[in-house]
């Protein structure tokens, strides 16, 4: 059971926008910055937003990312092919002694 | 160019032990802190410890608390993780990544370069 939940799957057709949620709380979420990662099948993951909607040099702009409150969200405009893949959130904990927390993952599938 | 090289990985019996290093390059390595990250297989990504740019200080996930210790050297640019007491729910793909400063925690945005990771498999 992952402390960040997101849907365990999305889907859409080339050219479509898609959006993955990422729910948390006031320890994780609420109060830290949120970032997301791309892991494309057989590959690691990579940054793809950090800070909730600042994007690494290299990270196309149909990618973009969105806090509110407690939630977080992570959307692709012009969808691609090669944007199949899972995604993956993560947040600081402020909980006990502190650590990071990942999202369960959303496998996207491009059809 | 950042990069990062894993290697130790694995099969274990339960109860064993086991180091894990990771080599990197393309970046002054005192400079960041680094963290491991692991994925068993078919699921999803979790973490595990991190280590500040000195390695004055460490985290760990409380999964893994008091049988693994995260260390770096930082004349030989390399990250470590040793690993005692495994369990067959250790069973994973370790990755190391790259923080994007030296500390730790909220403040230093983590995970913007990862390795390619290494199997560890515990199992009788």
């Amino acid at each position: 059971q992952s402390v960040l939940t997101q849907p365990p799957s999305a889907s859409g057709t080339p050219g479509q926008r898609v959006t993955i949620s990422c729910s948390g709380s006031s320890s994780n979420i609420g109060s830290n910055y949120v970032y997301w990662y791309q892991q494309l099948p057989g590959t690691a993951p990579k940054l793809l937003i950090y800070r909730n909607n600042q994007r690494p040099s290299g990270v196309p702009d149909r990618f973009s990312g969105s806090k509110s409150g407690t939630s977080a969200s992570l959307a692709i405009s012009g969808l691609r092919s090669e944007d199949e893949a899972d995604y993956y959130c993560a947040a600081w904990d402020d909980s006990l002694s502190g650590s990071w927390v990942f999202g369960g993952g959303t496998k996207l599938t491009v059809l | 160019e950042v990069q990062l090289l894993e290697s130790g990985g694995g099969l274990v019996q339960p109860g064993g032990s086991l180091r894990l290093s990771c080599a990197a390059s393309g970046f002054t390595f005192s400079s960041y802190a680094m963290s491991w990250v692991r994925q068993a297989p078919g699921k999803g990504l979790e973490w595990v410890s991190a280590i500040s740019g000195s390695g004055g200080s460490t985290y760990y996930a409380d999964s893994v608390k008091g049988r693994f210790t995260i260390s770096r050297d930082n004349s030989k640019n390399t990250l470590y993780l040793q690993m005692n007491s495994l369990r067959a729910e250790d069973t994973a793909v370790y990755y190391c990544a790259k923080d994007q400063g030296p500390g730790l925690g909220a403040t230093t945005p983590p995970f913007d370069y990862w390795g390619q990771g290494t199997l560890v498999t515990v199992s009788s």
